[in-house]
């Protein structure tokens, strides 16, 4: 089964709102990574967080990790028109399985109207 | 650096007919994936090479379909004979795999989008 399922499936926000996305999973993983996928191209990786991080900032983005849920969120304060997008999560096989491999979830498309 | 490289980026052909997807993976990079998108079943991950060698092709469909890379700088996916519902957009990523790391980014090129009539 797949090992990510993003939640939820479709998010309409106003531009400037923040706009959260969640991500489940199944089994322990080495980390977890969020990748952007605008249409028609391919996936741009925006952050990675590791399984012994809890939570990490790059720009706009603030990602959460709890293991213990087996559970993820992405934030995007200040949403632009430029942020509409699908939003993939990925996570690998985790310890005894190395990272090479990754399993994405079904994604959130996320609209900002203007 | 150009990024991955995807050609061609569109494909259109009918049933049955041979179809070669090629993919340049980020010069320096020692792993290449191959995936699939569809609206149904989403991203899939077909196979995936570390330093030439196939490591896990699990995730192909079929006997129809095979994937060679000959060297660093190169891959093939090909579809014999091909199938409306082979119809998908196909992504090849590259990625820098470095011993003892936990970071394993993956850039993805553009895609090749196929459609068999």
């Amino acid at each position: 089964s797949q090992q990510g399922e993003e939640d939820p499936q479709a998010l309409s926000i106003q531009e400037g709102e923040n706009a959260t996305m969640n991500c489940s999973y199944k089994t322990s993983i080495n980390n977890l990574q969020w990748y952007r996928q605008n249409s028609g191209r391919g996936l741009v990786h925006l952050i990675l967080i590791r399984s012994n991080e809890r939570e990490k900032h790059s720009g706009r983005l603030r990602v959460t990790l709890d293991t213990s849920k087996k559970s993820s969120s992405l934030l995007i304060t200040a949403s632009r028109a430029a942020d509409t997008a699908s939003y993939f999560c990925a996570t690998d096989e985790g310890p005894n399985f190395g990272n090479e491999k990754l399993t994405f979830g079904t994604g959130t498309r996320l609209t900002i109207i203007p | 650096d150009a990024g991955v490289i995807q050609s061609p980026r569109h494909e259109v052909t009918e049933m049955g007919q041979e179809v070669t997807l090629r993919c340049k993976p980020i010069s320096g990079h020692n792993s290449l994936f191959w995936y699939r998108q569809t609206m149904m079943r989403g991203l899939e991950l077909l196979i995936y090479f570390n330093n030439n060698v196939p490591i896990d092709d699990s995730g192909m469909p079929e006997d129809r379909f095979s994937a060679k890379m000959p060297n660093a700088s190169f891959s093939t996916l090909k579809i014999q004979p091909s199938e409306p519902r082979d119809s998908a957009v196909y992504f090849c990523a590259s990625s820098l795999q470095a011993s003892g790391s936990s970071y394993n980014e993956q850039f993805f090129g553009p895609g090749t989008r196929l459609t068999v009539l």
